[in-house]
């Protein structure tokens, strides 16, 4: 089974560029989240979604950022404009309607390696 | 506001002792604990879970402890092995209030010595 597919793996641009980040969650999973990785922060939750509806975005640093998904297998996290302090790992990750005892787990892409100069 | 905090950074043991790594939480409306182990370049990766209703889970090598009155569970690793060698974070839900998104600890890079 294919797991979440992240595209770019990496991607430098200059500030001011726009950015799209790329995500395709595991099929059948309902929930899909967009997190960052810096060294200042950890993992930290942007927004995610169930059934492709935004549930909490309250992690969204600011308007600059922006997350859609506009069907079931996809999602995108787009930064416009894009600024040095921004470059960080972005992952996606999904997660099934859980069952049972099953727990919450998500389930993590490689990430985008994103870096702005 | 760091609602999980996992204060040691780096932690080295030798292979075939016992590695702890140890995590603190301070919202007790987390009711699902999670551990997750990140090698470089790649995503984290579900290592065990623990619900509240529970103090110990236990699978293969790994065992987790959740101490609620504390506010604080870890992760016990035995024997360690060199390919353990990887960044662990701790992660906090709200699962059983509906909340699925998962709240995490800054990690502790583990580094386990031949």
């Amino acid at each position: 089974d294919a797991g979440v597919i992240q595209s770019p793996r990496h991607e430098v641009t200059e500030m001011g560029q726009e950015v799209t980040l790329r995500c395709k969650p595991i099929s059948g999973h309902d929930y899909l989240f967009w997190y960052r990785q810096t060294m200042m922060r950890g993992l930290e939750l942007l927004i995610y979604f169930n059934n492709n509806v935004p549930i909490d975005d309250s992690g969204m640093p600011e308007d600059r950022f922006s997350a859609k998904m506009p069907n079931a297998s996809f999602s995108t996290l787009k930064i416009q404009p894009s600024e040095p302090r921004d470059s960080a790992v972005y992952f996606c990750a999904s997660s099934p309607k859980e069952r049972g005892d099953s727990g919450n787990t998500i389930y993590f892409g490689e990430g985008s390696w994103l870096t702005v100069v | 506001d760091q609602q999980v905090k996992q204060n040691s950074p780096s932690l080295s043991v030798q292979e075939g002792r016992i590695s702890i790594l140890n995590c603190d939480y301070t919202n007790s409306m987390f009711d699902y604990f999670l551990w997750y182990k990140k090698y470089p370049a790649e995503g984290p990766t579900f290592l065990i879970s623990i619900s509240s209703i529970k103090d110990k889970n236990e699978d293969g090598r790994f065992t987790v402890f959740l101490n609620k009155s504390a506010k604080h569970l870890s992760l016990h690793i035995v024997p360690s092995q060199p390919g353990d060698s990887a960044v662990y974070f701790c992660a906090a839900s709200r699962r059983y209030t509906g909340r699925r998104a998962l709240t995490f600890g800054s990690g502790t890079r583990l580094q386990v010595q031949p």
